[in-house]
């Protein structure tokens, strides 16, 4: 069956570390690959996603994804984290269906 | 543009009663998804929809939950009757499938249940 994991469930950092989390999922085929944030109290939006062509992507707020075919990953980075990256992170694939299948999530807590 | 609408944000009920959330998805979207989230599982998807009609409503719970879109600009999630483990978060979310920028979600703020 379609899944996706995320095995980090609750993050926490102080301002200025390095973030990486990770997300895989079941099996392979051609994949569109998302990362969408919920900051406290709102709702989903998204981050970044790969579709196609490089597989170092670029978000928003410094955020960047690798997507590693061979290992079905696409895990999220971002070198020097704030205060304000404190959020909810999903993980999320589509197999060239209809459905979004999300992960669990990570909370991340930064801490000044 | 106005985004995802969904009402109510807060609804406090008691088992037994009937739930009715709704959703207006941002206009020209063609799709529209129900999502909903709980600490437990996480984001589920309950239903979808493309260009009004239900294509996949294998995450619904059970038959105590149904969805209808009666037109392009308004969904709603029923739950009839509501028990105290339907309390979660709801989530309205909708898209445009155009070639590269589908499944592109465009989320609600949520509505946030708690069955009593």
């Amino acid at each position: 069956a379609q899944s996706v994991s995320q095995h980090n469930h609750h993050v926490i950092l102080s301002e200025a570390a390095s973030l990486e989390l990770g997300c895989n999922y079941s099996y392979g085929g051609t994949v569109n690959l998302f990362w969408y944030v919920q900051y406290p109290g709102q709702h989903l939006q998204l981050l970044l996603k790969y579709f196609s062509g490089d597989p170092l992507v670029k978000g928003i707020k410094g955020f960047e994804a690798e997507f590693i075919k061979s290992k079905f990953s696409f895990n999220l980075r971002k070198p020097s984290v704030q205060w304000s990256d404190t959020a909810e992170y999903f993980c999320a694939v589509n197999w060239n269906t209809d459905k979004l299948i999300f992960g669990t999530g990570t909370r991340l807590q930064v801490f000044p | 543009d106005a985004g995802v609408i969904q009402s109510p944000r807060h609804e406090v009920t008691e088992m037994g009663q009937e739930v009715t959330l709704r959703c207006k998805p941002i206009s020209g979207h063609d799709y529209l998804f129900w999502y909903r989230q709980t600490m437990m599982r996480g984001l589920e998807l309950l239903i979808y929809f493309n260009n009004n009609v239900p294509i996949d409503d294998s995450g619904m719970p059970e038959d105590r939950f149904s969805a209808k879109m009666p037109n392009a600009s308004f969904s709603t999630l029923k739950i009839q009757p509501s028990e105290p483990r339907d309390s979660a978060v709801y989530f309205c979310a909708s898209s445009l499938a155009l070639a590269g920028e589908m499944w592109e979600l465009f989320f609600g703020e949520g509505s946030r249940l708690t069955v009593l």
